[in-house]
């Protein structure tokens, strides 16, 4: 298993431009999420789907698209990159079964966003 | 006041010291997490529980619900160690929480010199 993979690994985008990041899971999780880092704050929530045609907003969803067509996939688009979108951003993924964060967690690899 | 809070936020330890990094939550929660933040970056899970204690290697995590309090402790750490350990919890809605959405500590970052 692949796990969870995310691409791209870096990206330099200038403010206004718009992106798709992706995210793959081959678990069969129904839960996903994705999340922003940024220095000196605790990871915080975007977007996340508890199953393919579901999805719902974290605490900091604005300026961001999700949708989930399949099991696999949950893309996260960035509609008119702006420079506070300068961040790391991890997507997520569980078992789900319910409650998506009551069992482990698997991360993706990252991704490295610099907007100019 | 931030709903998930961890100490130390930064700790060095010589190799071999026994090291005890703590967190402590205001929401009523029905599971917490513990993970682990390479120096690349990755994120691993190291530990999701919802009471008593749980042990992997040299790692052990424990939570004391009432207190709303968990510590991860690490035996005869050592320099790969070196990570920065991050708290999460998984909120209950029938204590108030919110169900479905992990709540992060800011971490902390491990250093330990050989």
């Amino acid at each position: 298993n692949a796990g969870v993979t995310q691409t791209p690994k870096f990206q330099v985008l200038k403010t206004g431009q718009s992106m798709t990041l992706q995210c793959a899971q081959d678990m069969n999780h129904e839960y996903m999420s994705w999340y922003r880092q940024d220095p000196g704050m605790g990871l915080r929530l975007i977007h996340y789907s508890v199953g393919a045609g579901i999805t719902d907003q974290g605490e900091v969803p604005n300026g961001y698209n999700v949708s989930r067509s399949t099991t696999e996939d949950f893309p996260l688009r960035l509609l008119s990159a702006a420079p506070s979108q300068t961040s790391v951003y991890f997507c997520a993924s569980s078992y789900g079964g319910g409650v998506g964060t009551n069992y482990e967690q698997y991360f993706g690899p990252g991704t490295r966003l610099t907007v100019t | 006041k931030n709903e998930v809070e961890q100490s130390p936020q930064n700790l060095t330890a010589q190799e071999g010291e026994f090291i005890t990094i703590n967190c402590s939550y205001s929401v009523g929660i029905s599971a917490l997490h513990w993970l682990q933040q390479h120096p690349g970056g990755g994120i691993v899970s190291l530990f999701m529980l919802s009471s008593g204690k749980k042990k992997h290697g040299r790692l052990i995590a424990t939570i004391n619900i009432q207190e709303k309090h968990s510590s991860l402790h690490i035996t005869a750490s050592h320099p790969r160690d070196s990570a920065v350990y991050i708290c999460a919890v998984s909120g209950d809605m029938n204590y108030g929480g919110s169900q479905g959405n992990l709540i992060f500590g800011k971490g902390t970052k491990l250093s330990v010199k050989p």
